[in-house]
């Protein structure tokens, strides 16, 4: 089965910096690759996502980037806020036939300092 | 609406007492899903109803119970549980179950005594 792999498992920024966060699959059948932001006392939100045939996509601060060949994808936060602390997960994709089954990351706990 | 609901937000439940676990979404999607989130660790596939079948079970114990009576409602019946049971419990929606957007509720926390 599929694989996800997620560095670092804690990161701490200055409010304001740059967060970057990768991840690695194992299963080349994956193809979608969503990540989700996970507050305390939360379920998982849905902040980004890519498919595999693209290579990168952005939404204002927050932009995720696509090497299928080398199995990795990463989240890019720029100009990150107090609220941008959370845990984020990534995850990868693939459908069996039936329904489509989302592995996810260890997650990372981000922390922004004022 | 990108809204999943989930009710209870907590529950209590003794090794021999039955309960259940609801969750309801209103955006047509026909794919839904029940996870298990330990703390400090990322959510686990337990079951997915696509079209209201049963499409993927990952070796789930007998002691939960998934139901999906229509497109909109998704169940967990649960008995005889573990103290190792205790965990986030997190339903999730897509519209079609095919490589799409899965939006979760919020989750029932759930401890065994």
């Amino acid at each position: 089965g599929e694989n996800v792999e997620q560095h670092p498992s804690t990161l701490s920024v200055q409010e304001g910096d740059s967060a970057v966060i990768k991840c690695t699959y194992s299963d080349s059948a994956s193809n979608y690759f969503p990540w989700y932001k996970q507050e305390l006392g939360k379920g998982p939100q849905l902040i980004i996502d890519i498919r595999s045939n693209v290579g990168e996509k952005k939404d204002q601060r927050i932009a995720v980037t696509l090497n299928k060949t080398a199995k990795h994808f990463s989240l890019h936060i720029t100009e990150t806020q107090p609220e941008d602390s959370a845990v984020y997960f990534c995850a990868a994709s693939y459908f069996t036939g039936t329904a489509s089954k989302l592995t996810f990351g260890t997650g990372t706990r981000l922390q922004v300092t004022l | 609406d990108t809204e999943v609901t989930q009710t209870p937000k907590h529950l209590v439940m003794g090794m021999t007492n039955k309960k259940s676990l609801k969750c309801e979404q209103h955006m047509g999607h026909r794919a839904m899903y029940w996870y298990k989130q330990k703390a400090k660790k990322p959510p686990e596939l337990m079951f997915v109803y696509s079209y209201e079948k049963l499409s993927i079970n990952e070796s789930v114990p007998s002691r939960f119970s998934p139901e999906c009576p229509n497109s909109s409602l998704l169940n967990l019946h649960l008995h005889a549980l573990q103290p190792e049971d205790s965990a986030l419990y997190l339903c999730a929606s897509s519209p079609t179950g095919n490589i799409d957007e899965q939006y979760f509720g919020p989750g029932t926390r759930l401890t065994v005594t």
